[in-house]
């Protein structure tokens, strides 16, 4: 398994502005992974987080919303951009783990309002 | 494309109870399935992973089901507790492919 932390926990930001959201992993792990969960919904994944790449967008997402970083095997960060209150969600970060691939494991989550 | 649902998007239950949550995905070619738990605004716990050549994992007082075939998968929840109150998401993996979740059954046990 992964220990998995995000920060910040939860944030309240004003429409235009951005937030970047971290990602750090007590291990270093194969696959990264950043979602995004609205209001009463479940989770969408917006992209994989590639290490020393480009990251890989989902049909819907875009870098230039969602850049993405991930300098190394343990840290990926998520930039929400020009943010609008439309972006209000739980931004999760998950990961696979060599020596358990295909099974996920989730960080604890960012909860982002967009006033 | 793969679609996953699961019945019922909400159950309330007595303290003690046993029960059923359901999962039905569509494309039956899947690599695994986990089921995960989340409370409230926190992210995801992981409960059990099937791999696709498995019929059931338990853990504790929880069992999933796997029937590659009919495309479900059951989660039995044993003796039901309070603590047990969450939402709970199955998702599903196929091969190259990402994982594909579904809208969660939210749990209420009343004690």
């Amino acid at each position: 398994s992964a220990v998995i932390s995000q920060k910040p926990s939860r944030d309240i930001c004003q429409r235009g502005t951005s937030l970047t959201i971290q990602c750090q992993v007590d291990s270093q792990v194969t696959m990264m992974f950043w979602y995004r969960q609205q209001p009463g919904q479940s989770l969408t994944l917006i992209a994989t987080a590639n290490q020393g790449s480009e990251a890989t967008y989902e049909s819907g997402f875009v870098i230039d919303k969602f850049p993405i970083s991930r300098p190394n095997l343990t840290f990926s960060t998520l930039t929400v951009s020009n943010m609008s209150p439309e972006d209000s969600s739980i931004y999760l970060c998950s990961v696979e783990t060599r020596d358990t691939p295909y099974e996920q494991y989730f960080g604890p989550g960012t909860r982002l309002t967009v006033t | 494309k793969q679609e996953v649902t699961q019945i019922p998007a909400a159950l309330s239950v007595p303290e003690g109870e046993n029960l059923v949550l359901n999962c039905s995905f569509t494309d039956s070619a899947i690599y695994n399935l986990q089921w995960f738990r989340q409370d409230p605004g926190k992210g995801l716990t992981s409960l059990l992973l099937i791999q696709s050549s498995q019929r059931e994992q338990t853990s504790g007082r929880l069992n999933a089901s796997l029937d590659k075939s009919s495309g479900r998968s059951t989660l039995y929840i044993a003796a039901s507790q309070p603590g047990d109150s969450a939402t709970y998401l199955c998702a599903v993996n196929n091969y190259g492919q990402n994982f594909v979740f579904g809208p969660g059954t939210r749990l209420s046990v009343l004690p």
